[in-house]
């Protein structure tokens, strides 16, 4: 167990839905960072926060948002699905600090859009 | 942009025996660390080895260590005394710290069998 936790499990919804993803950090982490993990694929970066402000952008869509929130969690959200964002969302926090290295993943959400 | 590949998308090894999964990454930066991640079929990942770019020295991490040749950007993780739970995907990883944010770029993985 990581200390990372992410909600829901899973996901199924339907295309042109929305749909908000939620991670809380290991507890002390100010880095939460999102990915995409599309069926047999590596893991796309998506976007990292630090203490509630975005650092750095990855191959994020238009569609997707994400915030970080004052007590440190964070949520994506996905608007106006398709079919092709059916995939594992990962998150993952990493120790506070500007410069760190390690970053510990949650159990990913399992997105699925009909 | 940084790349990385992994050359090798499906290996196997026998059980008790050493194998090598290849990495190879493109940057222009000086400054940077490398990771290789295992992803077993519950979907986690989890960290095996890590290896900042500085250090000549290869990291170790019990039956897992790494091969990093800087000048050729290569960065390859050996496991020796292979098991059935060493089965699983494994991805490498490559992080930077250009403009002081973190960047993260991740291979396309190597599927390793262990066969009993």
């Amino acid at each position: 167990d990581s200390g990372v936790t992410q909600t829901p499990k899973h996901l199924i919804t339907a295309t042109g839905q929305r749909v908000t993803l939620r991670c809380s950090p290991r507890s002390g982490d100010l880095s939460v960072y999102w990915y995409q993990q599309s069926l047999d694929q590596g893991l796309q970066f998506l976007i990292q926060y630090y203490n509630g402000e975005e650092r750095a952008k990855g191959n994020i869509l238009e569609r997707f948002s994400a915030q970080q929130f004052p007590d440190l969690h964070s949520e994506l959200n996905l608007s106006s699905l398709e079919l092709g964002d059916s995939a594992l969302y990962f998150c993952a926090s990493s120790p506070s600090g500007p410069r760190t290295d390690t970053q510990y993943f949650g159990p990913g959400t399992r997105l699925t859009v009909l | 942009a940084q790349t990385v590949t992994q050359s090798q998308p499906e290996m196997s090894v026998q059980e008790a025996e050493t194998v090598t999964l290849s990495c190879t990454y493109d940057t222009s930066e000086s400054d940077y660390y490398l990771f290789w991640y295992k992803q077993p079929p519950s979907r986690q990942m989890i960290l095996v080895i890590r290896q900042e770019a500085y250090k000549q020295q290869n990291a170790t991490e019990n039956r897992f260590s790494v091969n990093f040749q800087k000048a050729a950007k290569s960065f390859s993780l050996k496991i020796s005394d292979s098991q059935l739970g060493d089965a699983a995907m494994y991805f490498c990883a490559y992080r930077s710290f250009s403009g002081g944010y973190q960047k993260v770029t991740f291979g396309t993985g190597t599927k390793l069998q262990v066969i009993p």
